[in-house]
C-alpha cells in the first residue's frame, strides 16, 4: 500500500522568510497529491493540491512542486505571516476510482514575528 | 450549508463504556470517511461510505468499532468496550463522488476522544 513520509517535523521561520516542506510517496500509481493545514482545535483544511500530469502549481505565497520520477513533492510558503503557523500535512491518492487519501505525519510551522 | 459536523467534539469516558460519534457531511456529498488522528501523526484512513454502503474497512478498525450511514445522509462511529488505546481524535470527511475529478475532501472539526 501507498505510505507517504514527511520532513521536518517541526520548521521554525522568521516573518517574512521562506518554508519549505518535503514529502515523498511509495506508491507509483499514486497521482493526486493535496495539501492540508490544521489549525488548533479545528480539522485539517485543503490549501492547494497538484495531480501527477503538472509539475508545478501556485496560488498566491503558497507552491507545490512535484517530481514523479524521483516520487517527491514539495509545498513552498512564501513572505510567511505570524497567522501561517499550523501543522501541515502532505497527502497521496489516486484520483479517479480511488477512495484512500493518505497522510504524512505532519509538519508543524512556527512563524515567529 | 455550514461544513461537516461532528458532534460531539469532545467525550471523555471511562474504559469499558461504549460511546458513539455521528458526523453529518455536505449534504450534496455522497462520499462518507472516518480517520482517526493520534497526537503528532497524520489522519490515518478507518472506512468509507459511498452513500449507505460501507465499502473499505481498514485493519485498524477491530471489531469493537463499527460505522454506519444508514440513510446514505449522516453516518455514526460506535467504540464498544472501550481501551486507553482508542484515545485520539475521530475526523469525518465528505467528498463528491470523484467521477472526473480528484477525491477532495472536506474535514470537520472532529470528536476527540478520552479514554480513561
Amino acid at each position: 500500500g501507498e505510505n507517504v513520509e514527511q520532513h521536518p517535523s517541526t520548521l521554525s521561520v522568521q516573518e517574512g522568510d521562506s518554508a519549505v516542506i518535503k514529502c515523498t510517496y511509495s506508491d507509483s500509481a499514486s497521482n493526486y497529491f493535496p495539501w492540508y493545514k490544521q489549525e488548533l482545535g479545528k480539522g485539517p483544511q485543503l490549501i492547494i493540491d497538484i495531480r501527477s500530469n503538472v509539475g508545478e502549481k501556485k496560488d498566491q505565497r503558497i507552491a507545490v512542486t512535484l517530481n514523479k520520477t524521483a516520487k517527491h513533492f514539495s509545498l513552498h510558503i512564501t513572505e510567511t505571516q505570524p497567522e501561517d503557523s499550523a501543522v501541515y500535512f502532505c497527502a497521496a491518492s489516486i484520483s479517479t476510482g480511488g477512495f484512500k487519501t493518505i497522510f504524512g505525519a505532519g509538519t508543524r510551522l512556527f512563524v515567529k514575528a | 450549508d455550514t461544513g461537516v459536523s461532528q458532534d460531539p467534539r469532545h467525550k471523555i469516558t471511562k474504559r469499558g463504556q461504549n460511546v458513539t460519534f455521528r458526523c453529518d457531511p455536505i449534504s450534496e456529498h455522497n462520499r462518507l470517511y472516518w480517520y482517526r488522528q493520534t497526537l503528532g501523526q497524520g489522519p490515518e484512513f478507518l472506512t468509507y461510505f459511498q452513500n449507505e454502503a460501507q465499502l473499505e474497512k481498514s485493519r485498524l478498525l477491530s471489531d469493537r468499532f463499527s460505522a454506519e450511514r444508514p440513510k446514505g445522509s449522516f453516518s455514526t462511529l460506535e467504540i464498544q468496550r472501550t481501551e486507553q488505546g482508542d484515545s485520539a481524535m475521530y475526523l469525518c470527511a465528505s467528498s463528491r463522488d470523484p467521477i472526473l475529478k480528484a477525491n477532495v475532501l472536506t474535514f470537520g472539526a472532529g470528536s476527540r476522544l478520552t479514554v480513561l
